[in-house]
C-alpha cells in the first residue's frame, strides 16, 4: 500500500468552481508539501506545512495531523489552474527522502 | 537569477551508452536532489547531496552515480544506460536544513529515452 494516497486521480471542473484535492498518508511526518506540475512539466512548490492552514492567493492548504490527512483547496478556479497537483511527505526520523503521491490531474474548463 | 537549470532537455541513448546530466543552481543552496518521474508513479529520489563534496543514495540509486564537486552543480551519470532508465529526470535544490528552508526548487526536467 502506498504511504501517500491522493484523491481523486482526475478532476474536471468548470471555471469558477471550488476545488478540493485530498491527500492521506499512513506514516508519521514532520512536514507535508503540495506541489504543482504544469502541463509543460515544470514543478513548483506551493506549500509546506506541519499543522493548521496556509493560504496563498486562491489556494488554501490544510492539514489534520491526527487524521493523517491534508487538503488543497482552490477557490474561484480558472483554466490556468489546470495542472497536476502533487502531495509529498517528509517522514519523521527519515532522511532527506520525500514520499510523493501519484498526483491529481485537474482540468478547469472555461 | 536562473534558479535551477538542467542540461540537456532531451536525449536519446542506445542501450549501453553512457551520459551525464548536469544540474546547476545559482541560489547558493546546500541541498541538491535528483529524481525520476515515471508514468503512474510518484517522483522517486535517486541520489541527493547535503553539501559540496557529499552524496548519498536515495530510493532508486542502482545504475546511477552522482558527483557534487562544486556547490552549484550536481551531476547525474548513467554508466551503461538501460531501457528501464527511460524517464523524466528532475533536479531540485533547497537552501538548508532549518524550518523554512525546506522548500525545494525544481529544474525544468530532462527527458531521456533509452532504446
Amino acid at each position: 500500500k502506498n504511504e501517500v494516497e491522493q484523491s481523486p486521480q482526475n478532476l474536471t471542473a468548470q471555471e469558477g468552481e471550488f476545488i478540493t484535492i485530498n491527500c492521506s498518508y499512513s506514516v508519521g511526518i514532520s512536514a507535508l508539501h503540495w506541489l504543482q506540475q504544469h502541463p509543460g512539466g515544470g514543478i513548483v512548490s506551493l506549500f509546506m506545512l506541519s499543522s493548521g492552514k496556509k493560504k496563498h492567493g486562491r489556494l488554501i492548504a490544510t492539514i489534520n495531523i491526527q487524521e493523517k490527512h491534508s487538503s488543497l483547496h482552490i477557490t474561484a478556479s480558472h483554466p490556468r489552474d489546470s495542472a497536476v497537483y502533487i502531495c509529498a511527505v517528509k517522514k519523521v526520523g527519515g532522511s532527506e527522502k520525500l514520499v510523493f503521491g501519484k498526483g491529481t490531474k485537474l482540468t478547469v474548463n472555461p | 537569477n536562473a534558479g535551477v537549470t538542467q542540461t540537456p532537455k532531451f536525449r536519446v541513448l542506445k542501450t549501453g551508452q553512457s551520459m551525464t546530466l548536469l544540474c546547476a543552481q545559482d541560489m547558493n543552496h546546500e541541498y541538491m536532489y535528483w529524481y525520476r518521474q515515471d508514468p503512474g508513479m510518484g517522483l522517486r529520489l535517486i541520489h541527493y547531496s547535503v553539501g559540496e563534496g557529499t552524496t548519498a543514495k536515495g530510493e532508486v540509486p542502482d545504475g546511477y552515480n552522482v558527483s557534487r564537486l562544486k556547490k552549484q552543480n550536481f551531476l547525474l551519470g548513467l554508466e551503461s544506460a538501460a531501457p528501464s532508465q527511460t524517464s523524466v529526470y528532475f533536479c531540485a535544490s533547497r537552501a538548508g536544513v532549518f524550518w523554512g528552508q525546506e522548500t525545494q526548487y525544481f529544474g525544468p526536467g530532462t527527458r531521456l529515452l533509452v532504446l
